[in-house]
This record gives structure tokens, sequence and C-alpha cells, in this order.
């Protein structure tokens, strides 16, 4: 079993549509990320939290630490959000410095 | 703004070739990484290195190597480049356990 999982693999929704997309993971962690990778193949930060929520745009991130689940929404969504959407963590053991990632959510967004 | 920069998009190698992989970042990150990237794997970590000339194996060394001369530079080494090498490969910096990663554009290297 990987020790990050994400949900779903795939997400096709029409354009407006919230979406949800969701990450377990089995590690104890310091901190997790919220990455994203457009079809180019660079990956940029979207968010870096270790409790709570953070909201950036339409781009809210929610991570329950004693659930160990993380959550990305986007608002209002729109085609140029299609990406493939990646959940990170950083283990919280001391001196861990290796970020765990899980597989991916790959988004399409309809017109 | 934080730039970690491949040599890189694409590269087309031959088996056997031996092959370079460049990353530099511009922010003097303590932190570099490798990785690879394949279809339903995600990404896995191959070295990291915390300083100048000191490196770690990651998850899937084999086949590979690094060098860190300087700090703002990290090579990736295929010594005797296989087919099964053909992926993506990004390079990641970071300053200390709990800041941000900043990744570079990716290598796509196909190995023929």
């Amino acid at each position: 079993k990987n020790e990050v999982e994400q949900s779903p693999q795939n997400l096709t929704a029409q354009e407006g549509e919230f979406i949800t997309i969701n990450c377990s993971y089995s590690v104890g962690i310091s901190a997790l990320h919220w990455l994203q990778q457009h079809p180019g193949g660079g990956i940029v930060s979207l968010f870096m939290l270790s409790s709570g929520k953070k909201k950036h745009g339409r781009l809210i991130a929610t991570i329950n630490i004693q659930e160990k689940h993380s959550s990305l929404h986007i608002t209002a969504s729109h085609p140029r959000d299609s990406a493939v959407y990646i959940c990170a963590v950083i283990g919280s053991n001391f001196g861990n410095e290796k970020l765990t990632f899980g597989t991916g959510t790959r988004l399409t967004i309809i017109p | 703004d934080v730039k970690v920069t491949q040599s890189s998009r694409y590269l087309v190698k031959r088996t056997g070739e031996k092959v370079f992989l460049e990353c530099v970042q511009d922010m003097d990150h303590e932190n570099m990484f490798w990785y690879r990237q394949d279809p339903g794997l995600g990404l896995r970590l191959i070295y990291f290195s915390y300083d100048v000339k000191m490196k770690e194996k990651g998850d899937i060394p084999e086949g590979y190597s690094v060098s860190r001369e300087k700090k703002e530079r990290f090579s990736l080494i295929l010594e005797s480049a296989s087919t099964n090498q053909t992926s993506m490969y990004l390079c990641a910096s970071r300053d200390g356990a709990d800041t941000e990663a900043f990744f570079g554009q990716g290598t796509r290297l196909t190995v023929v």
C-alpha cells in the first residue's frame, strides 16, 4: 500500500463545477504539499500546509492531521485548471528531507 | 522568483551512452533532489543532496549517480543508459525540511 493515496485518479467535470481532490497518508508528517503539473511537465507548488486551511484565489486546501487526510478544492472550475494535481508529504522524522508523492489526479475541465 | 532550471526539455540518447542531466537553482537552497516520473508510479526519488559534495540515495538509485560540486548545481548521471531509463526526470530544490519545494520544468529522456 502506498504511503500517500489520492482519489480520484481521473476526474472530468464541466466548467463551473466545484472540484474536490482527496489525499490520504499513512505516515506522520510535518507538512503536506499540493502540486500542479501541466502537460508540458513542469511542476508548480500550489500550497504547503501543516494544519487547518489555506486559500489562494479559487483554490482551497484543507488538512486534518488527526485523520491523516487533506483535500484540494477548486471553485468555479475553468478549462485552464485542467492539469495533474499531486499530493506530497514531508515526513515528521527528524532529518527526513524527502517528499513522498501520491500518483496524482488528472483533472479535465470541459468548456 | 525562485528558479530551478534543467538543461534540456527533451533528450534522445542511445543505449550505452553516458548521459548528464544538469539542474541549477538560484536561491541558495541547501537541498536538491532528482526524481523520475513514470505513468502510474508517480514521482520516485533517485538521489538527493543536502550540501555540497554530500549525497544520499533515494528509493531507486540503481543505474544512476550524482554530483554536487557547487551549491547551485546538481547533476544526475546515467553511466550507461538503458531503455528502462526512458522517463521524465524532475529536479527540485528546497531550503529546510519544512519549506516549500521548487521544481524544474522536467527533462523527457528517451533511450533508444
